[in-house]
């Protein structure tokens, strides 16, 4: 398996334009988790999805982030406008079930200017 | 809510040594799970090693071997034999039995290896 998927790698924007990142979880793991990573927070969820469904958004900032997964192989995080403060790393991962430990993809480098 | 919380930002060790990475965490639950994962400088996560918390016996993965001490609330990752390619964060995670929950972190520990 290629493990957890995300694209791109690599993000530079201006504040205020649109952010897109995307995610391929492992095939057959039916959660998937986003999470913002910076050196002064931290790792944090940001929301997480069982069976395409959203759990818990509780994480997500504030009403400029967005995420949708509209099928069992693909998510979006959605950033709009985006903040020069929204820098930082972003992962998706996946897990099979509740119980297991969750898989990580590369991440993506956000950096707003 | 749980906590978790790792005390050393920072560690270092000597090659060839061996070194503990502390955490510990805060929950009211009888039945969940503990991790350790890695993060490199390629920032890729990576899991280490996982504890049920209904096993007493500690788990271990080759070099790498947890202190469970479960009414202490505490689940230290021992590292023997330190290699270079250890320097990493490393990030003590819980996750509970019950529901839809997801992991919680702690804030980590830079690890360096001294050559």
């Amino acid at each position: 398996d290629a493990g957890v998927i995300q694209s791109p790698r690599h993000e530079v924007t201006e504040m205020g334009q649109e952010v897109t990142l995307r995610c391929k979880p492992i095939s057959g793991h039916d959660y998937l988790f986003w999470y913002r990573q910076t050196m002064m927070r931290g790792l944090e969820l940001l929301i997480y999805f069982n069976n395409n469904v959203p759990i818990d958004d509780s994480g997500m900032p504030e009403d400029r982030f967005s995420a949708k997964m509209p099928n069992a192989s693909f998510s979006t995080l959605k950033i709009q406008p985006s903040e020069p403060r929204d820098s930082a790393v972003y992962f998706c991962a996946s897990s099979p079930g509740p119980i297991y430990e969750q898989f990580f993809g590369p991440g993506t480098r956000l950096t707003v200017l | 809510a749980q906590t978790v919380t790792q005390s050393q930002p920072e560690m270092s060790v000597q090659e060839a040594e061996t070194v503990t990475l502390s955490c510990t965490y805060d929950t009211s639950e009888s039945d969940y799970y503990l991790f350790w994962y890695k993060q490199p400088p390629s920032r890729q996560m990576i899991l280490v090693i996982r504890q049920e918390a209904y096993k007493q016996q500690n788990a271990t993965e080759n070099r790498f071997s947890v202190n469970f001490q479960k009414a202490a609330k505490s689940f230290s990752l021992k590292i023997s034999d330190s290699q270079l390619g250890d320097a990493a964060m490393y990030f003590c995670a819980y996750r509970s039995n019950s529901g839809n929950t997801p992991l919680v972190f702690g804030k980590g520990t830079r690890l360096s290896v001294i050559a």
